[in-house]
């Protein structure tokens, strides 16, 4: 069946520092979609990409699908302490299957 | 709007007792979901729904029930409460677009 595995499962950012966490899909996925989990809250939708190599922004944020829709990134820059949370990538395949999750806690 | 609401917010269990886990939601979505979320797992999808009166299994649905008997609630059921049920168990909504509406989940303890 579908599988979402995302990397990695902690990052632990130096706040004003940028990163990326990674979402692969082992079958071709027909849409992507990423969540963010804030501590303590339940998951929030952050954006859909649905084209094969789309990219899309959200002010310091910004999620690129991959040309053979098998995977995904969200790059954050500039990481503030506001980006703590988990990230989720969701793939939709013929339903929606969510990755593991990206935990990230940022140094001040 | 309330969005997507779950009942209750945090309950405890003794093994072997029974309880109804209650979502709704006032978006006229069509399609309802039962996660559980347990540390380093991410969602786990236990069942769904695609309209009132259907419900399907998702990936782990063994000792849940649940029903859809009104478009705008989603009931799931725990028969025979385990420990390994313990979690925290979201809903969320779907009006066909594929972008999900997540209540503010249930954190259940089975002891």
């Amino acid at each position: 069946g579908q599988q979402v595995m995302q990397i990695p499962q902690y990052q632990h950012v130096q706040e004003g520092e940028d990163f990326t966490t990674y979402c692969n899909s082992s079958t071709t996925l027909s849409n992507i979609q990423w969540y963010k989990q804030r501590p303590g809250g339940h998951p929030v939708f952050l954006i859909q990409l649905v084209k094969s190599g789309e990219v899309k922004k959200q002010k310091r944020l910004t999620f690129q699908f991959g040309e053979a829709k098998k995977n995904s990134s969200l790059h954050i820059t500039a990481t503030q302490t506001t980006d703590v949370g988990t990230y989720f990538c969701a793939g939709d395949d013929y339903k929606l299957s969510f990755g593991a999750g990206t935990t990230v806690t940022v140094r001040a | 709007n309330a969005g997507v609401t779950q009942t209750p917010k945090f309950r405890v269990l003794k093994t072997g007792q029974s309880m109804t886990l209650l979502c709704a939601q006032d978006m006229n979505h069509e399609y309802m979901y039962w996660y559980r979320q347990d540390p380093g797992m991410g969602l786990r999808l236990i069942h769904y729904s695609v309209g009132e009166g259907t419900t399907a299994k998702g990936e782990v649905p063994d000792g849940y029930n649940v029903s859809r008997l009104k478009k705008q609630n989603f009931l799931l059921g725990l028969e025979s409460a385990a420990p390994s049920q313990t979690s925290v168990y979201f809903c969320a909504s779907e009006e066909g677009t594929d972008t999900q509406y997540f209540g503010p989940g249930t954190r259940l303890t089975v002891l």
